[in-house]
């Protein structure tokens, strides 16, 4: 069985502040995929990213950037100088064998003036 | 294109009844699917298709019954519907089965009296 965990139910923070939205893992298999999405209070799930388990290499979108560990099964999420429009829901998510795709439980994060 | 539609965007119904929650996407992608959202819980597979005249069972499968005739169109049917079914409901599609991007669908809003 694969699991998600989001420890984090609920962040806030101050505009400007850097934030790190964290997401653990539990699999068996070898090759899977780990996944964030953004899901704003207007309800729709927006992608944010996709990264195999055969790629540990950080990455960087804009003020975005993703860490994935192995040795720690954790595939953080930084969000650096937040702004209000990152408030939202942001749920971790894998997919391993068996066609199955895991979601976390999603942390909410609420960015302020 | 429209991307994933769903229709109704509100429902509301009686313990007992019946009815279709309408899912369609007109990017020609194989893997379509079924989730819902409960507060707490993230989003848990409900089912999912891997093409045109195959289904399977996910997380939660009670209850729903799919079926996919076509590429485009995937419903969920609710057969009896009960109290415990009120959540907000989530169609999905993607080009490469659950390990890939998931394009979601703007959300039902379900609540069963």
């Amino acid at each position: 069985a694969q699991k998600v965990t989001q420890a984090q139910t609920e962040i806030s923070v101050v505009e400007k502040e850097d934030v790190t939205l964290d997401c653990v893992y539990e699999t068996r298999d070898t090759t899977y995929y780990l996944f964030w999405y953004k899901q704003p209070p207007s309800g729709e799930l927006v992608f944010l990213i996709r990264r195999n388990s055969f790629d540990e290499q950080n990455e960087i979108s804009g003020r975005y950037s993703w860490n994935f560990q192995k040795s720690t099964s954790s595939f953080n999420f930084t969000i650096t100088a937040s702004q209000v429009v990152d408030s939202a829901v942001y749920f971790c998510a894998l997919s391993g064998g068996g066609n199955k795709l895991t979601f976390g439980t999603g942390t909410q994060l609420k960015v302020e003036l | 294109n429209a991307g994933v539609t769903q229709t109704p965007k509100f429902q509301v119904l009686k313990t007992g009844q019946s009815m279709t929650l309408q899912c369609a996407q007109d990017m020609n992608h194989e893997y379509m699917s079924w989730y819902r959202q409960d507060p707490g819980m993230g989003l848990r597979l409900i089912h999912y298709s891997v093409g045109a005249g195959i289904t399977d069972q996910g997380e939660v499968p009670n209850g729903y019954n799919v079926s996919r005739s076509t590429t485009e169109d995937f419903p969920l049917r609710l057969l009896s519907a009960a109290p415990s079914q009120t959540s907000v409901y989530f169609c999905a599609s993607s080009r490469v089965s659950l390990s890939g991007e998931q394009y979601f669908g703007p959300g039902t809003r379900l609540t069963v009296t």
